[in-house]
Formats: structure tokens, sequence, C-alpha cells
């Protein structure tokens, strides 16, 4: 059971790129998030989503977008990657209100 | 909205003893969840244990332990016989059970060290 996947782990990418952080959960949960985790801080929630074609922002999403057509994924695009972008991006899911999150490894993002 | 704050950047204790991490949060709700997470060096996030606000019991895992005050609105963690392997990043998160979306906030985190 893989739980929930994150790729890649590492990626610089150049001010002005744009990429996408994928997002996988085997465990057929309905809700996903996407947090970021800035140096010596806690994670803060980008986006999140309520089930498959829902998705809603959370506290830090300008410069983000997210799609779920399916249940099992949720990519996470940054369209112009900006210096303030660099962090560490952690993808979670969970069954339902009542049960913890699952989270993945973390993508850690260097914008240069 | 709701607010976690973890007032203790930095905590030390030497092996086999005990730490005591400390938490309180700002909410008008009267039910919700309380978690702490673990983060060691390899950066996953682990969760260590759950308190739901209703049960007036403090939950326990193995040495891991809380102290639940929701009058004090304070939900702080003790580790007891503390090991090298406890040495990690320990977050605290409040989470909501109003609505569908089941987000959790988080503190700013406590950087716990062991030594020998």
């Amino acid at each position: 059971n893989a739980g929930v996947t994150q790729t890649p782990k590492f990626r610089i990418l150049k001010i002005g790129q744009s990429m996408t952080l994928q997002c996988a959960q085997d465990m057929n949960h309905n809700y996903m998030y996407w947090y970021r985790q800035d140096p010596g801080m806690g994670l803060k929630l980008i986006y999140y989503s309520v089930g498959a074609g829902i998705t809603d922002k959370g506290e830090v999403p300008n410069g983000y977008n997210v799609s779920r057509s399916t249940t099992e994924d949720f990519p996470l695009r940054l369209e112009l990657a900006a210096p303030s972008q660099t962090s560490v991006y952690f993808c979670a899911s969970t069954r339902s209100h009542n049960q913890p999150q699952h989270f993945g490894d973390g993508t850690r993002l260097s914008i240069l | 909205a709701q607010t976690v704050t973890q007032s203790q950047p930095e905590m030390s204790v030497q092996e086999a003893e005990t730490v005591t991490l400390s938490c309180t949060y700002d909410t008008s709700e009267s039910d919700y969840y309380l978690f702490w997470y673990k983060q060691p060096p390899s950066r996953q996030m682990i969760l260590v244990i759950r308190q739901e606000a209703y049960k007036q019991q403090n939950a326990t895992e193995n040495r891991f332990s809380v102290n639940f005050q929701k009058a004090a609105k304070s939900f702080s963690l003790k580790i007891s016989d503390s090991q090298l392997g406890d040495a990690a990043m320990y977050f605290c998160a409040y989470r909501s059970p109003t609505g569908t979306a089941s987000k959790l906030t988080f503190g700013t985190g406590t950087r716990l060290q062991v030594t020998l």
C-alpha cells in the first residue's frame, strides 16, 4: 500500500518557469490537500478538494492552481514561478473529517 | 479563524527524561480535533497522537500523552523516557469538524533535541 505519493522529490526552477507537482493516493480518500512549509514554519494550506471535480482555495492560494479529475490524483500547478514559492510542498489525504490526514514525503522546490 | 500557537521554538531533553511541549489555540467552536505531528529530518509528517475535544480523558500512545485543558485552550504533549529517535520538529494542529473540508491549522513547531 503506497499511501500518498508525491513526485518529484526535488526540483529547481528558474523564475517564470511553470511546473506541476504530482500527488496520488491509493486509499480511495475523498479529501485531498496541498500545503507549503517555509523554513522554520508550520504548514499552510494552499488548496484542497473534497472529491473529484471539487476544489477550493486555502490560506495561501495565490500563484497556484489545482485540478481533481479523479479521486486518486490531485496535481498542483505553478504557472509563473517566483522566488517566494521556494518551499517544501506536502500533499495529504483523508477519508473523512474524523480521521487523521496521511501525508506524502514532500517535494522540495527551489526557484532561482 | 482558528489559530495555533507553539511558544517554544526549541526544547532540549536528556535521554530517558521527560519533556513537555506546549500548544495553545484559539477557537469559538465547542467540538474539534487536536493533533501532534512529528517531523524528523527525513521531513515526513508522522501522526503522534490525537484528541477529540468532546472527550475529557487525555489521549495516550505508549510514551506519548497529552494534557488537554479545554477551558484554557491548551494542548501540551508529554514525552516520557525520551529516546534519541524522538529528536524532531513537533507540530500541534487543530481541525474543525464543521463543514466538509476537514482542514488542518498548524502551529509553527517546536524543535526537540535529545541529548545523551
